[in-house]
């Protein structure tokens, strides 16, 4: 079965303390994004990632890492949180085809 | 560059009645479109997509949308709404040449008894 993995589903953090939120893919797709949702404004990518190895910024980076050290992972990292970053996050991963595969999202709470 | 627009961030209707969500995009080239559905607590699900081939999609839990590229729309409708399809939608654009999808804003669809 095609499947996109987040672990957490669920995080509770405080200002300051990274974090790495996890994305693994089993459906060997070379394109793969994260996205965060805020009421009001939808989702908007954060970082996708062509290839390994192959990284870019997407429409709102500031404060987010990623690394794709091999094709099925692709772990967002906040090396310092704030509150401002509370928001749920969603990895995607596209094949050749037009469909993107979102995984359940990970809930995040900056206190 | 693309864009979506979604009018209306609530949308009310009866149990029975039509449903119609509606949103518009801009695009410089030949748009992919799609409509996702978003239940409480879970991830997104498609809905449907439009890749250029019928103009009028059809989609799952008796869902379609028509592209119609002189409006630049692509509105979503259901002949007759159940409470089951209260959740919030969201149209996304992919163009041709970038991967990434751009999503509208949300519309939250509500279905009174």
């Amino acid at each position: 079965e095609a499947q996109v993995t987040q672990n957490p589903r669920y995080l509770i953090t405080v200002t300051g303390k990274k974090l790495t939120v996890t994305c693994s893919q089993n459906m060997n797709h070379e394109y793969m994004s994260w996205y965060r949702q805020d009421p009001g404004l939808g989702l908007r990518q954060i970082y996708y990632s062509m290839n390994v190895e192959v990284t870019d910024k997407g429409d709102v980076p500031e404060g987010y890492k990623v690394s794709r050290k091999e094709k099925r992972n692709f772990p967002l990292i906040l090396e310092s949180p704030s509150p401002n970053q509370t928001s749920l996050y969603f990895c995607a991963t596209f094949g050749t085809d037009t469909e993107a595969f979102f995984g359940q999202g990970t809930r995040l709470t900056v206190v | 560059a693309q864009s979506v627009t979604q009018l209306g961030s609530h949308v009310s209707v009866s149990e029975g009645a039509l449903v119609l969500l509606r949103c518009n995009y801009s695009s410089s080239v030949p748009p992919y479109l799609f409509w996702y559905v978003q239940y409480p607590n879970q991830g997104l699900q498609l809905l449907l997509k439009y890749t250029s081939a019928a103009t009028l999609v059809k989609g799952i839990n008796g869902f379609e949308a028509e592209f119609k590229k002189s409006e630049t729309s692509f509105h979503l409708t259901k002949p007759s709404a159940h409470m089951s399809d209260a959740a919030e939608y969201f149209c996304a654009v992919r163009t041709t040449c970038r991967r990434a999808l751009t999503f509208g804003s949300g519309t939250r669809l509500q279905v009174q008894p």
